[in-house]
């Protein structure tokens, strides 16, 4: 079974720029959440979907968006990215979401904002 | 608030030796609890979940849930230098991790 891939796996932006990345969850997987990772905060929730629904929220501003589809796919955007936005964004999936569901890592998104 | 801390070491343990992990966390009605090992510049990968009160072993890890402390270890036995990695600790939703133990097994 194919494991979770997201694409790019590297990006360069700008100041000011807005950027979209990708997740393909495991077969049969229905929940996707999405992580911020960096040295000095560790991993930051930032939202789950679940059957194409934001289930849950982390504390990041609202340039911070996302959205899943039908077939389980999900990608987050960051619009007026910020030096502070880079970082190492992490997709994760689980069958159900949820207390009992382990999650399954991507191997992430590196962006680097300049 | 929920809180998770764990200790950010570096965490030494001689190779072959009992490497202990701790975790606790704040909301005492938490009922799940996770482990993931991250190596540098790798994505984490789950290593161990248990939910009841007690201890659960597979192969040479084994974790240790005591709710009444609200604290998770996780024990590595005969400890390699593979084993190596950051330690991540997770409960329920996974919301909320913690910022990691790093573990280094010197040889």
């Amino acid at each position: 079974k194919a494991g979770v891939t997201q694409t790019p796996r590297y990006l360069i932006k700008t100041r000011g720029q807005q950027v979209t990345l990708s997740c393909s969850p495991i077969s049969g997987h229905r929940s996707v959440s999405w992580y911020q990772q960096t040295p000095g905060q560790g991993l930051q929730f930032l939202f789950e979907y679940f059957s194409e629904t934001q289930r849950n929220k982390g504390n990041f501003p609202g340039r911070f968006s996302g959205r899943q589809f039908s077939n389980s796919r999900s990608e987050m955007n960051v619009s007026t990215l910020e030096l502070g936005d880079s970082a190492l964004y992490l997709c994760a999936s689980s069958l159900l979401g949820g207390r009992d569901s382990p999650l399954h890592f991507g191997n992430g998104t590196r962006l680097t904002v300049t | 608030q929920k809180e998770v801390e764990q200790n950010s070491g570096p965490l030494s343990v001689p190779e072959g030796a009992i490497a202990s992990l701790n975790c606790t966390y704040s909301d005492r009605g938490s009922q799940s609890f996770f482990w993931y090992r991250q190596y540098s510049g790798k994505s984490p990968e789950l290593i161990m979940f248990i939910y009841s009160n007690g201890d659960k072993e597979d192969g040479r890890f084994t974790a240790q849930l005591n709710k009444a402390s609200q604290y998770v270890s996780l024990l590595i036995r005969d400890s390699q230098p593979s084993d190596s990695a950051t330690y991540l600790c997770a409960v329920d939703d996974k919301i909320i991790f913690g910022k990691g133990t790093r573990l280094h097994i010197l040889p």
